[in-house]
């Protein structure tokens, strides 16, 4: 995952609690995302930025914001965490070409709500 | 909407076995992805499947994709120990990104 950091790896939070977790390439590419990953659920969508300074929602975006503000980094933050959000979040990007792109992963948050 | 079957989702298979993962679409794609995950890791990508009758193959493991019955399989020959991970398909939808199975959690015992 040398082309894609995610800080921290692991974090703590009580509910109520708010935190950014940060996403960084040295790709130059310029679609990134965030999943979530809960067991037996797969990975999940919350949001997603197919340039610098635009950003969409995907399938669970609740409870979350992102912020896209230069093509190098792509933040998720939990504005008041819930221990719904215990889970393992993924930061990806799209790499390759039109006709023969894949997604690319970072090593992973691991965070837990209590 | 898109959805995305696997099955089985838990998959316990001997040493030297053969044994063939599934993996549903409900929608028009023409192009499908495998993964393949590690416990406590990230996802690494396996194979990329672009076009109907795509097939490929890495060691034991080999892809393949119908795009007419919105299915891939992926084909594990003479299983070992190092295959045992958890692996992913997943579909684009049009301009979306990808929509993702549930997994298949693999466990290759002696």
């Amino acid at each position: 995952n040398a082309g894609v950091t995610q800080t921290p790896k692991f974090q703590v939070l009580k509910t109520g609690q708010s935190m950014t977790l940060q996403c960084a390439q040295d790709m130059n590419h310029n679609s990134m995302y965030w999943y979530r990953q809960d067991p037996g659920m797969g990975l999940r969508l919350i949001y997603y930025s197919a340039s610098e300074g635009t950003t969409d929602k995907g399938e669970v975006p609740n409870g979350y914001n992102v912020s896209r503000l230069n093509k190098r980094e792509f933040s998720l933050r939990l504005e008041s965490a819930a221990p719904s959000q215990t889970s393992v979040y993924f930061c990806a990007l799209t790499r390759g070409y039109i006709n023969s792109y894949e997604q690319y992963f970072g090593p992973g948050t691991r965070l837990t709500v209590t | 909407e898109l959805k995305v079957e696997q099955n089985p989702l838990f998959l316990s298979m001997q040493e030297g076995k053969n044994y063939t993962i599934y993996c549903n679409y409900s929608t028009t794609s023409d192009r499908l992805y495998w993964y393949r995950q590690d416990p406590g890791k990230s996802l690494e990508s396996l194979f990329v499947l672009l076009s109907n009758g795509a097939v490929k193959q890495e060691g034991r493991l080999m892809a393949s994709l119908d795009t007419k019955a919105r299915l891939s399989t992926l084909h594990i020959t003479a299983a070992v120990h190092d295959l045992s991970a958890t692996y992913f398909c997943a579909v684009p939808s049009g301009n979306t990104p990808l929509v993702f199975g549930k997994g298949t959690r693999l466990s290759v015992i002696a």
